[in-house]
C-alpha cells in the first residue's frame, strides 16, 4: 500500500497562473482533506470531503477549489495563484466520515512557490 | 474560532520524560483529542488519541483532565530521534452540530545528547 500520495512534490508558479494539486489514497478511506502549512502557523484546513461527491470549506478556502473525483482522489485547484499561496500543501485521508474519532493519514506534501 | 495553544518549543535531554501541553478551551463535546508528530519534509504522523482521563500506547501517554480543556502528551525517555514538531488536533464547534478540526500551532521538541 502506498498510503496517501501527492503530485507534484514541488512546483514554481508565476502570479496568475493556475495549477491542480493531485492527491490519491489506496486505503479505501471515506474522508479526505487539504491543508496548507506556513512557517509558525501549523496546519490550516482548506477543504475537506467527508465522502465521495461531497466537499466542504475549511478554515482558509478562499482562492482554492476542490474536486472529489472518486473515492480515491481529491484534487486542489488554484485558479489564479498569488504569492500569499506560497506554502506546503498536505493531503490527508481518514477512514471515518466526520465522526468524533478522526485519525488522519497524511501524504508527503507539495511545496508550492508563487513568484 | 477558538484556537488551540501549545508552547512554541521545548528542549530536553536524552532519557528524560517530556510533557507537552495543549490548551483547547472550546473543544467540541463529542470530539477526541489527537496528537501528531512531524519530521522535516514529511507529513504529520499519528501518535495517540483520547477522549478523557489517560490513554497509553507503545510510544506515548495522553493525559486529559475532566474538563477536557487541555491535554498533555507525555513521551517517556526521549531519544534524539524524537526531535520533531508535535501537534494537537481537536474539533471546535461552529454552531449547531457543525465543528471544525483545528490543529495547534505545534511544539518543536529538540532532544539534546
Amino acid at each position: 500500500n502506498a498510503g496517501v500520495t501527492q503530485t507534484p512534490k514541488f512546483q514554481v508558479l508565476k502570479t496568475g497562473q493556475s495549477m491542480t494539486l493531485q492527491c490519491a489514497q489506496d486505503m479505501n478511506h471515506n474522508s479526505m482533506y487539504w491543508y496548507r502549512q506556513d512557517p509558525g502557523m501549523g496546519l490550516r484546513l482548506i477543504y475537506y470531503s467527508a465522502s465521495e461527491g461531497t466537499t466542504d470549506k475549511g478554515e482558509v478556502p478562499n482562492g482554492y477549489n476542490v474536486s472529489r473525483l472518486n473515492k480515491r482522489e481529491f484534487s486542489l485547484r488554484l485558479e489564479s495563484a498569488a504569492p500569499s499561496q506560497t506554502s506546503v500543501y498536505f493531503c490527508a485521508s481518514s477512514p471515518t466520515s466526520g465522526g468524533s474519532q478522526e485519525t488522519q493519514y497524511f501524504g508527503p506534501g507539495t511545496r508550492l512557490l508563487v513568484l | 474560532l477558538a484556537k488551540t495553544t501549545q508552547p512554541i518549543s521545548m528542549d530536553s535531554y536524552e532519557g528524560q520524560e517530556v510533557n507537552i501541553t495543549c490548551s483547547h478551551n472550546n473543544i467540541a463535546t463529542n470530539d477526541y483529542i489527537t496528537w501528531y508528530q512531524q519530521f522535516p519534509s514529511q507529513g504529520p504522523r499519528f501518535i495517540i488519541q483520547g477522549y478523557k482521563t489517560k490513554v497509553t500506547n507503545e510510544v506515548a501517554s495522553l493525559f486529559i483532565p475532566a474538563d477536557r480543556k487541555s491535554s498533555t502528551l507525555s513521551l517517556p525517555r526521549v531519544s534524539l530521534s524524537d526531535t520533531a514538531v508535535y501537534y494537537c488536533l481537536v474539533g471546535v464547534p461552529l454552531g449547531g452540530s457543525a465543528r471544525q478540526l483545528t490543529f495547534g500551532s505545534g511544539t518543536q521538541l529538540t532532544v539534546l545528547p
